[in-house]
């Protein structure tokens, strides 16, 4: 079992659905991350959380250390959100263990 | 500013041959890290590097991988001789000093091998 694990591993949503995806992680963390890959593009950053509840823009990441578990949210999905989405997580050294990524399809 | 560089975007060879991937991290950033996903597989840490020091190599595959970040700037990770599980897309990261600091990634290398 990986120690991070995502759901779903995939989403289609149509355009202007309110989109959520799930990280759950079983390992004690200093900081979590989600990234976003485009098809054939490199891998962005969105957020880095340790607590609490960031947003920006139209996106959303929250995160219970008690409870292991972060999502992050999309309002009002747009085609140009489609992408690969994932989260990992840094323990107390600093390499990151990452999910396998939630591929998400926004159809106009 | 630049961003985290990774040369080549792509790379096929033949099994047995040699490959250098070379990843020029943002300026300034001392952290510098390897990962790698092999196909259907989530990503994997590699190695990391402060400066021009290897600060962590626990996910290096085998002794066929050698990182050098000499002068603590770019850093090479050369593949000799290459197998067909070593394809996948590497993945070069820097962050300025400090561990939980925010990853810039690079646009990876995608190495085949044949």
């Amino acid at each position: 079992k990986n120690e991070v694990e995502q759901s779903p591993q995939n989403l289609t949503a149509q355009e202007g659905e309110f989109i959520t995806i799930n990280c759950s992680y079983s390992v004690g963390i200093s900081a979590l991350h989600w990234l976003q890959q485009h098809p054939g593009g490199g891998i962005v950053s969105l957020f880095m959380l340790s607590s609490g509840k960031k947003k920006h823009g139209r996106l959303i990441a929250t995160i219970n250390i008690q409870e292991k578990h972060s999502s992050l949210h999309i309002t009002a999905s747009h085609p140009r959100d489609s992408a690969v989405y994932i989260c990992a997580v840094r323990g107390s050294n600093y390499k990151l263990t990452f999910g396998k990524g939630t591929l998400l399809t926004v159809n106009p | 500013e630049a961003g985290v560089t990774q040369f080549p975007s792509h790379s096929v060879i033949e099994k047995g041959q040699t490959v250098t991937l070379r990843c020029d991290p943002i300026s300034g950033h001392d952290n510098l890290y390897w990962y790698r996903r092999v196909m259907g597989k989530e990503i994997k840490f590699l190695l990391h590097f402060v400066k021009e020091s290897k600060q962590d190599e626990s996910g290096m595959p085998n002794n066929r991988f050698l990182a050098e970040r000499t002068g603590g700037t770019y850093s090479t990770l050369k593949v000799q001789p290459a197998e067909l599980e070593d394809s996948g897309v590497y993945f070069c990261a820097s962050s300025i000093a400090g561990m939980n600091t925010e990853a810039f990634f690079g646009q990876g290398t995608r190495l085949t091998v044949v």
